[in-house]
């Protein structure tokens, strides 16, 4: 059964910082990887998918790359802002065929003024 | 744009009463999915639906039953409410294998 570990578990940095959150895998025969934000009692959004056969993403100030061979994703943030706090989670869809996602526990986001 | 509607954002409930949870896509998605969501612990699946009448247990389905008698409605029963079943509950839809549009959550207390 896939595993999906989050690195670190908590960050509180100041505005302006380039970020780099991380999300490790156990099986690399994976189809996707999804990355979620979630706000504070709120559900998840997503906000970026990379398919298997891509090694990045990008959406706005948000880039996430994929290494399947190591099982690692990595979500770079640029130019934190106070509006980026929240928690960020990544999901991979089992390999078996359903595609139920296995979801990391997070990465939870402080960025202060 | 995929709307999900969870009923209720906050809902207190009494030990051993039968809780209904419900669930409602816009979007005609054959997937849904019921989690649970605890500090700590992540998001946990408690049942999951391929497509009308079809379920599938997750990983936590104990205490906890659904129907989905129509397409675009999932609904999660607490047949007798305890209180280690207070948390924060999420609906999901999908076409698979897109990633899954979720509600906002309700959050239960069982008191």
């Amino acid at each position: 059964k896939q595993e999906v570990t989050q690195i670190p578990a908590a960050l509180s940095v100041p505005e302006g910082e380039n970020l780099v959150l991380n999300c490790s895998f156990t099986d690399s025969a994976i189809y996707n990887l999804q990355w979620f934000r979630q706000d504070p009692g709120k559900g998840l959004t997503s906000l970026l998918l990379i398919q298997s056969s891509q090694r990045e993403q990008t959406s706005g100030r948000l880039n996430a790359s994929l290494d399947k061979s190591s099982g690692r994703s990595t979500l770079y943030i640029a130019a934190s802002q106070p509006g980026d706090s929240a928690t960020y989670l990544c999901a991979v869809p089992d390999s078996g065929g359903s595609y139920i996602p296995t979801f990391g526990r997070g990465t939870s986001l402080i960025v202060h003024p | 744009d995929v709307k999900v509607t969870q009923s209720s954002r906050y809902l207190v409930k009494r030990t051993g009463e039968k809780v209904f949870l419900e669930c409602v896509q816009d979007m005609d998605h054959e997937n849904m999915f019921w989690y649970r969501q605890d500090p700590g612990l992540g998001l946990r699946l408690i049942y999951f639906s391929y497509d009308v009448k079809m379920k599938e247990k997750g990983d936590i389905p104990e205490g906890y039953s659904v129907s989905r008698e129509k397409k675009e409605r999932f609904s999660l029963i607490l047949e007798s409410a305890s209180t280690n079943q207070t948390s924060m509950y999420l609906c999901a839809s999908r076409v698979s294998p897109l990633p899954q549009h979720f509600g906002d959550g309700t959050r239960l207390s069982i008191l």
